[in-house]
């Protein structure tokens, strides 16, 4: 059974950078045919896709955040991070990390419980 | 993008009873769609991929069919445990970007 589990800061000034890690528990970050990302889900509103990333690197991310997004992933310690610069209030949301299936675009097997993060001064 | 329009918005039903939710895309497509039950304070789980497919350890109650612009998802019998926010996904495009429905939610009457 994979376990994800999302860590940082839970507030965040405006115009600084959220950084979030996900800690990948039950199985290795190595594995091929899987993408590990980032979702998020502001107050009141639904599901958005953020962005993942391979375990040899490869990332893919959504271009309405591609200006301001770094995903990385650090094998070593079984862990992947979100860095998102110049936050404003609409990026305040629930953020989750996740393991996509490789199938196409792909699907997400195993979740976090996600974690608060507020932008605010 | 391929816009995903769930309804209705919300459902407050009586367990037993059978549940419809309804998914539809601007674009057709042909099965790479998933739906998602989330609750309160929890990681979503992956009920369905491949727009009819069962993830493991999901009960054979949920049930899912679908492809073009419509895709169903139908909980043959609710119980007490189905209430939450319920999600379609699309993973039909490359380069990817993945896309969600607005989400039904299931109240428990």
């Amino acid at each position: 059974q994979v376990h994800l589990q999302e860590s940082g800061p839970g507030l965040v000034k405006p115009s600084e950078t959220l950084s979030l890690m996900c800690n990948v528990s039950g199985d290795s970050i190595r594995i091929d045919d899987y993408f590990w990302s980032w979702f998020r889900q502001p107050p009141g509103k639904g599901l958005e896709w953020i962005g993942y990333i391979s375990h040899t690197g490869t990332t893919h991310y959504n271009p309405s955040l591609a200006s301001r997004l770094t995903v990385s992933v650090d094998t070593s310690k079984n862990q992947f991070s979100l860095s998102l610069a110049s936050v404003t209030a609409a990026d305040t949301a629930v953020y989750f990390c996740g393991r996509v299936k490789e199938v196409w675009g792909g699907y997400c097997d195993y979740w976090g419980r996600g974690t608060l993060v507020t932008v605010s001064s | 993008e391929i816009v995903l329009t769930q309804f209705p918005a919300t459902l407050s039903v009586s367990p037993g009873e059978r549940v419809t939710l309804s998914c539809r895309a601007s674009r057709s497509f042909f099965s790479n769609l998933a739906w998602y039950q989330h609750k309160p304070g929890q990681a979503p789980r992956l009920l369905i991929y491949a727009a009819f497919t069962r993830a493991t350890g999901v009960p054979a109650r949920f049930s899912a069919r679908g492809s073009g612009t419509d895709f169903t998802l139908t909980i043959s019998s609710l119980q007490p445990e189905d209430f939450g926010v319920y999600y379609c996904q699309q993973y039909e495009t490359w380069p990817p970007e993945l896309t969600f429905g607005g989400g039904t939610k299931v109240e428990i009457k």
